[in-house]
C-alpha cells in the first residue's frame, strides 16, 4: 500500500530552526509537496521536490532523497506565525497511469516565545 | 485576484436532503479536485477532474457526485447526505495535474449532517 509518515506534533522556540521529517513508502513516485495549514484555514503551497537535493525558498527549505523515501522541511528563524500544521504529500502514478496525491496526516508545529 | 471560491462556507442540513457545494476558480486551471478533511484521517480526495468533461474517482467517492461542464466550475453534489459526511470540504485547482504546479485551495465548507 501507499503510506506517508510524519511526526504528529513538534514544538520549537521563536528564532530557532526546526526540521520536519516525512518518510514515504509508495510506488510510481512523481514528486513531493509540502503545504502549510493554519487552524481552520485552507492549505497553502510551500515547496515541490522531484529530484534529489535541497530546494531553498526564503526561510523554508525542502530536501528529498528518493532512494531513502525521505524528505524534510526546514524552517529557519522561526516566527510565531509559523505555528501551523505542515502537510507532506507524494504524487504517484496509480494503476490507470493517472497522477494521484497521497497526503500525510500533517505535523502540528507550535512555536513558543 | 486569483482565487478559488466555495459556497456555502457553512451548512447544517438533515439526512437525505440533497445539497450542492459550488466551487469556482478564475485562473483557467485545468485540474480541479475535491477533498474532505477529518481529524485523524487527514486530507482525502473525493473526486478530481483533469479537464472539462473529464472526472475520476479519488479515494472516498461513495455518496458524492461531481460534474465539470465548464473549466471554471466543479460542483460537489451530495444526493442523499448522511451523518458520516459531516466534514470540512476543500475544493482545489492547479494549472495541471502533472509537474510541480501547486494546488490552490478554496476557503473550505464546513458541513454538518444531522
Amino acid at each position: 500500500g501507499q503510506n506517508i509518515d510524519q511526526p504528529t506534533e513538534m514544538t520549537a522556540t521563536e528564532g530557532a530552526i526546526v526540521q520536519i521529517n516525512c518518510t514515504y513508502q509508495t510506488s510510481g513516485f512523481n514528486g513531493l509537496f509540502w503545504y502549510q495549514q493554519h487552524a481552520g484555514e485552507a492549505p497553502t503551497f510551500l515547496s515541490y521536490n522531484v529530484l534529489d537535493g535541497l530546494e531553498e525558498k526564503g526561510r523554508f527549505s525542502s530536501f528529498l532523497s528518493r532512494s531513502k523515501g525521505y524528505s524534510y522541511l526546514l524552517l529557519k528563524e522561526l516566527q510565531m506565525k509559523d505555528s501551523a500544521s505542515y502537510l507532506c504529500a507524494v504524487r504517484i502514478f496509480n494503476a490507470g497511469n493517472n497522477r494521484k496525491l497521497i497526503w500525510g496526516l500533517g505535523t502540528s508545529l507550535a512555536v513558543n516565545p | 485576484e486569483a482565487q478559488v471560491t466555495q459556497n456555502p462556507r457553512y451548512l447544517i442540513t438533515v439526512t437525505g436532503k440533497k445539497l450542492t457545494v459550488t466551487c469556482s476558480q478564475n485562473m483557467n486551471h485545468e485540474y480541479m479536485s475535491w477533498y474532505r478533511q477529518d481529524p485523524g484521517l487527514g486530507l482525502r480526495q473525493i473526486y478530481y477532474s483533469m479537464n472539462v468533461e473529464v472526472t475520476d474517482k479519488g479515494d472516498v467517492p461513495e455518496g458524492y457526485k461531481v460534474s465539470r461542464k465548464e473549466k471554471r466550475n466543479f460542483p460537489l453534489i451530495l444526493e442523499s447526505p448522511s451523518p458520516n459526511q459531516t466534514s470540512l470540504y476543500f475544493c482545489a485547482s492547479s494549472l495541471s495535474g502533472a509537474g510541480g504546479y501547486e494546488q490552490y485551495f478554496g476557503p473550505g465548507t464546513r458541513l454538518t449532517v444531522t
